[in-house]
């Protein structure tokens, strides 16, 4: 059982859809990521929100817009995304200060862009 | 190079085998450093924690060599249960983890 919650499980998207992913976690934690991971390569940081603020964004296309409304929601906004861009999404949180750095992940999106 | 690199793998081990993994990173400002197993089309989820003076949980021992940018886990007395990816995780600061793309081990009966 997790404590982080991700919706939807499946995504099935044309490259001109939008379509949001979402993330809610209830661990009490303050800060919270997306990780992309396709067929055998590592996990790739996206976005990361710290108390609410994005900290950091790695070279991500502007065809992904993350949104972090409060400190227990995150998003995904998909928009006009590529074939490429089919993988699965994992949202993560963690405590900042006084935690151990453990990330706690969501079971995942997995998207499909046809 | 890859920030952090891990053998592939596939490690294939009859139950009771002892089984090493190796992970490498070359950030050496590295602050943190894990191990995540994740099973097959599940979530990673924390196997263990890294300290420079090694830590043992059971079965498994972790070890890092900060000098030679090196980590690693021995799992013994593998068990069924143990099949799964093993992710090296190496943290640049709390935010910010980086991984490895996982070995992946199958014990068999």
């Amino acid at each position: 059982e997790t404590g982080v919650t991700q919706t939807p499980r499946h995504l099935v998207m044309g490259m001109t859809n939008k379509k949001s992913l979402k993330c809610e976690q209830h661990l009490g934690h303050n800060a919270m990521y997306w990780y992309k991971q396709s067929a055998k390569k590592p996990l790739e940081l996206m976005f990361v929100y710290s108390l609410e603020e994005r900290v950091e964004n790695n070279s991500v296309p502007s065809r992904f817009s993350p949104e972090c409304p409060n400190s227990s929601h995150l998003f995904l906004h998909l928009h006009t995304l590529q074939p490429e861009d089919s993988a699965l999404y994992l949202c993560a949180s963690s405590r900042l200060a006084g935690g151990t750095g453990e990330l706690f992940f969501g079971e995942g999106s997995r998207l499909t862009v046809l | 190079r890859k920030e952090v690199e891990q053998d592939p793998g596939p490690f294939n081990v009859p139950e009771g085998a002892t089984v090493a993994f190796n992970c490498t990173y070359s950030n050496s400002a590295s602050q943190s450093f894990f191990w995540y197993r994740q099973d097959c089309r599940k979530e990673p989820k924390l196997l263990m924690s890294v300290y420079s003076s090694g830590n043992e949980d059971g079965r498994f021992t972790a070890q890092l060599n900060r000098a030679s940018q090196y980590i690693s886990l021995l799992i013994r007395d593998s068990k069924l249960s143990d099949s799964a990816t093993y992710l090296c995780v190496v943290g640049r600061n709390n935010n910010d983890m980086r991984f490895g793309a996982g070995t992946r081990l199958t014990v068999k009966p």
